[in-house]
């Protein structure tokens, strides 16, 4: 059973529009959570993260809401650029020991000039 | 910092063959992790190392192994290849639940 899931696999905005990248969790012990950005044939890079003790989190374009009652967080890209195409992944953690992520299956976004 | 590397890039295998996936990080990180991605199924986690001297079993573990050689070095090993392990391999390294990746290995296996 998926516990994170991203139940678009792609998404198309326009440039200068807003992407928004959805994200549901079924693990209540799940604490913290991230974003991470995925071109083809590179590594996935950090992006964004938020506490559980939090419901909003800022870093420039891209900001992470968290809906801890639904279960649901989301990614906002205002505005969005060309170069943000890529896969976003979404990725939860119990914060137990090991800090294991679990993710979720990606959203491809593309950003049409 | 060269952050987490991965060799090879790339590697053809046949049926039955083995190889080792080797990877290194230079951030200090106590933990690393093996990942593969395979189309429409995201990133799954194979084996990781909390700490030097520790493995453990992710959600998809059957037909690897794992060595954490010392604290920069984590390898991953297939004895005995199939086609159902084609697939991206990743390697992460992390402190806490941030996990750094590397740029991945693309494995097939005819």
């Amino acid at each position: 059973d998926q516990q994170v899931k991203q139940n678009s696999p792609s998404l198309s905005v326009q440039e200068g529009r807003i992407s928004i990248l959805n994200c549901d969790y079924t693990n209540s012990m799940f604490d913290y959570f991230l974003w991470y950005k995925k071109y083809p044939a590179e590594g996935p890079t950090f992006l964004i993260s938020i506490s559980s003790i939090k419901d909003k989190n800022e870093d420039g374009r891209f900001t992470v809401f968290l809906n801890k009652s639904a279960k649901h967080l989301s990614l906002h890209i205002v505005p969005s650029q060309p170069g943000d195409s890529a896969v976003y992944f979404c990725a939860a953690s119990s914060g137990a020991g090991s800090y294991q992520l679990t993710f979720g299956k990606g959203t491809k976004l593309s950003v049409i000039p | 910092n060269a952050g987490v590397t991965q060799t090879p890039k790339f590697q053809v295998l046949k049926t039955g063959q083995s190889m080792t996936l080797q990877c290194a990080q230079d951030m200090n990180h106590n933990s690393m992790y093996w990942y593969r991605q395979d189309p429409g199924m995201g990133l799954r986690l194979i084996y990781y190392s909390a700490s030097e001297g520790t493995t453990d079993k992710g959600e998809v573990p059957n037909g690897y192994n794992v060595s954490r050689l010392n604290k920069r070095e984590f390898s991953l090993r297939l004895e005995s290849a199939a086609p159902s392990q084609t697939s991206v391999y990743f390697c992460a390294s992390s402190e806490w639940a941030e996990q750094f990746f590397g740029p991945g290995t693309r494995l097939t296996v005819l």
